[in-house]
């Protein structure tokens, strides 16, 4: 497809499971980002893939998070042991440059999350 | 990165012009100014972005005045479907960087 795809577009879980959400970036596009939406709230940035660099980790909020993006493309947000403060809709970007500031920032339709 | 400050919420009316000024009083040379629009329930887009004076597109206008330190996301005309958060961001080109979101404005059009 054209755009970025996010998958799978709701996911409703147990307390304590694992999950995996996914983000297809846009063909071409080097940067890839994850972010974070609480109802009613803000982006909080989790992590950000550049090329072959090593990701930026800086914004995940505990280590049951984890995220990879292989072969420079697909990415896979993990989430272990989920908690009900996980739940949120979960966003995946991508961008052809490193900044997205002279280029733009082409954001997924996310991933709900529902931990109950 | 700069840090950016705009109101948490603003209400207007069909038909009338919206303007959204963010603050950005350490906004270093090589920055630019971007603006996103985050509709319910989707993901946000991108709409306009400049680096001094003015930019007009098919959405919005940016005003930029020549100290750098605000600008201002105008509207024209706004519709109830222009009901939408709006992010104001600053940073530099080619920085390979993280990119950050505030709070952002929640702007609600009543008809």
């Amino acid at each position: 497809g054209a755009g970025v795809s996010q998958s799978p577009s709701n996911k409703v879980t147990e307390k304590g499971k694992d999950v995996e959400l996914r983000c297809d970036p846009i063909s071409g596009h080097t940067a890839l980002y994850w972010y974070r939406q609480s109802l009613g709230q803000g982006l909080e940035f989790l992590i950000y893939f550049q090329g072959n660099s090593a990701p930026d980790k800086s914004g995940l909020p505990s280590d049951r998070f984890s995220a990879e993006r292989t072969g420079g493309s697909v990415s896979t947000l993990t989430i272990q042991r989920t908690q009900q403060e996980d739940s949120a809709v979960y966003l995946c970007a991508s961008s052809l440059a490193g900044t997205g500031y002279t280029g733009e920032l082409f954001f997924g339709e996310g991933s709900r999350l529902t931990v109950l | 990165l700069a840090k950016t400050t705009q109101p948490i919420s603003m209400d207007s009316y069909e038909g009338q012009e919206v303007n959204i000024t963010c603050s950005h009083n350490n906004i270093a040379t090589n920055d630019y100014i971007t603006w996103y629009q985050q509709f319910p329930s989707q993901g946000p887009r991108f709409i306009i972005q400049g680096y001094k004076t003015k930019v007009t597109n098919e959405v919005a206008s940016l005003f930029i005045p020549a100290d750098r330190k605000s600008s201002t996301l105008s509207l024209p005309r706004v519709s109830l479907s222009d009901t939408a958060v709006y992010y104001c961001l600053v940073g530099a080109p080619n920085r390979d960087d993280k990119i950050i979101f505030g709070k952002g404005t929640r702007l609600h059009i009543l008809p």
